[in-house]
């Protein structure tokens, strides 16, 4: 069956560091990679995705890869900030606009 | 730009009774996705509509859920009758459509506690 998942519940990191999330699937072919964040109380919000036939994208301070021999994406908050703090989601994008979400990872930053 | 407004933000309901969701999508956007979120847990798509036609309900518990997007723009979403485990936050998202940016705009999201 079809499946992704966010290798960890809760990730805590230090301000200043790089915080790097997993996102793994299993019997999906994304067109796309996307990842959002979600605050408390409030809806997801888009920040980036990646083609399947990109290796790597960068935003600012976000990075994300894309391996899809592995069916596996890493995100990559660098100099991370408490501001950072939230649960981040990863989502597939198939064919027809179809999004479905792992479970998330929630960050948090301390100072 | 107006974003995705749903309505209510939230609802308290005994189990058996029916609750309606309503959402109005970003103008333009002709897809909409019904999402339920349960505490701790990623969004999980119930119903995918492409202007006024069901692109996917697979994981909608057709026996107490409905949805319906009649003019393609609004959509409202129904449970009848409730049960405890449909405890979560209902979210409404839409995106432009397979041609166009893929990334979906959410709501607020409408938090239903069934008691």
């Amino acid at each position: 069956s079809q499946k992704i998942e966010q290798n960890s519940e809760a990730l805590n990191i230090q301000e200043g560091k790089t915080a790097t999330l997993t996102c793994n699937y299993t019997n999906y072919s994304p067109a796309y990679l996307q990842w959002y964040r979600q605050d408390p109380g409030r809806g997801p919000v888009f920040l980036l995705l990646i083609r399947e036939n990109e290796k790597e994208k960068r935003k600012e301070r976000l990075k994300v890869t894309f391996d899809t021999t592995l069916k596996q994406s890493l995100f990559h908050i660098t100099a991370s900030q408490p501001a950072d703090s939230a649960t981040y989601l990863c989502a597939l994008y198939s064919s027809a606009s179809k999004i479905i979400f792992g479970s998330g990872t929630r960050l948090s930053i301390r100072p | 730009e107006a974003g995705v407004a749903q309505s209510p933000r939230y609802k308290i309901i005994e189990k058996r009774q029916s609750v309606a969701f309503w959402c109005n999508p970003i103008s333009g956007h002709a897809t909409l996705y019904w999402y339920q979120q349960i505490l701790g847990q990623g969004p999980k798509l119930l119903i995918q509509f492409q202007n006024n036609g069901v692109v996917d309900d697979s994981q909608l518990p057709k026996d107490r859920f409905s949805a319906e997007r009649l003019k393609g723009v609004d959509s409202t979403l129904k449970i009848q009758p409730a049960k405890l485990e449909d405890s979560a936050v209902y979210l409404c998202a839409s995106s432009v459509g397979p041609l166009g940016p893929t990334e979906a705009f959410f709501g607020q999201g409408t938090r239903l506690t069934v008691v």
